[in-house]
């Protein structure tokens, strides 16, 4: 079955830079597109961009570009999605998202940033 | 950008309750269409894609309709494990868009 595992909870100081990962697994990593929507708390969700998991291509929400950068390393199935120059309004769970009509999601990424 | 708004954005219903969420797009996104169900602290769950199309594995009970600019979810009768978040979603066009979700409380 398709799974995408994300790694752990991060805190960071205003300014920092974090970087996420998402572990494919249950499916042809190459075969898809990987999303990266965010949700804040008590909001609702806001896509951040994609990543061609086969060319490394990208497209990038236009409120992150030159912020975000989304990678990805076919070797291990693995995509990463990483923002910098961190604020308190980037507070948020981090969700990578793949399939037809963004059917698997991962389980989340919570980040909290911090003073 | 397109706008997806849903409505309700909360309703009460009860147990064996037949529940419609309408979800509307600003401008015309086809089927591509996706509806997802969230429960407080968890990952969203998908249910629908292209509109109509059941993710596999989700109950028959959920049903989606819709295309062009008007979407219905419909849930055919409400069953505990049912009470949770709807959002509905577009993929026609990037951005990528959300509606503000419709919350389904146990009246």
């Amino acid at each position: 079955q398709v799974q995408l595992v994300q790694s752990g909870a991060e805190v960071k100081k205003p300014g920092a830079s974090v970087k996420v990962s998402c572990k494919a697994s249950g499916y042809t990593f190459t075969g898809y597109y990987m999303h990266w929507v965010r949700q804040a708390p008590g909001q609702g969700f806001e896509w951040m961009g994609w990543i061609n998991a086969n060319s490394g291509g990208t497209d990038y929400a236009q409120k992150f570009q030159g912020r975000v950068t989304m990678t990805r390393d076919t070797s291990i199935s693995t995509a990463y999605m990483e923002l910098s120059r961190l604020r308190s309004e980037d507070t948020a769970v981090y969700y990578c998202v793949t399939g037809n009509g963004s059917g698997y999601w991962g389980q989340g990424t919570l980040v909290t940033v911090s003073s | 950008d397109i706008q997806m708004t849903q409505s309700p954005s909360s309703l009460s219903a009860s147990v064996g309750d037949r529940v419609t969420i309408t979800c509307r797009a600003s401008q015309g996104i086809s089927n591509y269409l996706a509806w997802f169900q969230q429960k407080p602290g968890k990952a969203p769950k998908s249910l629908i894609y292209a509109a109509s199309s059941l993710q596999s594995g989700v109950p028959s009970k959920f049903s989606g309709s819709g295309s062009g600019t008007d979407f219905t979810l419909t849930i055919s009768s409400l069953q505990p494990e049912d009470f949770a978040t709807y959002y509905c979603q577009q993929y026609n066009r990037y951005p990528l868009t959300f509606g503000g979700g419709t919350k389904v409380e146990i009246k």
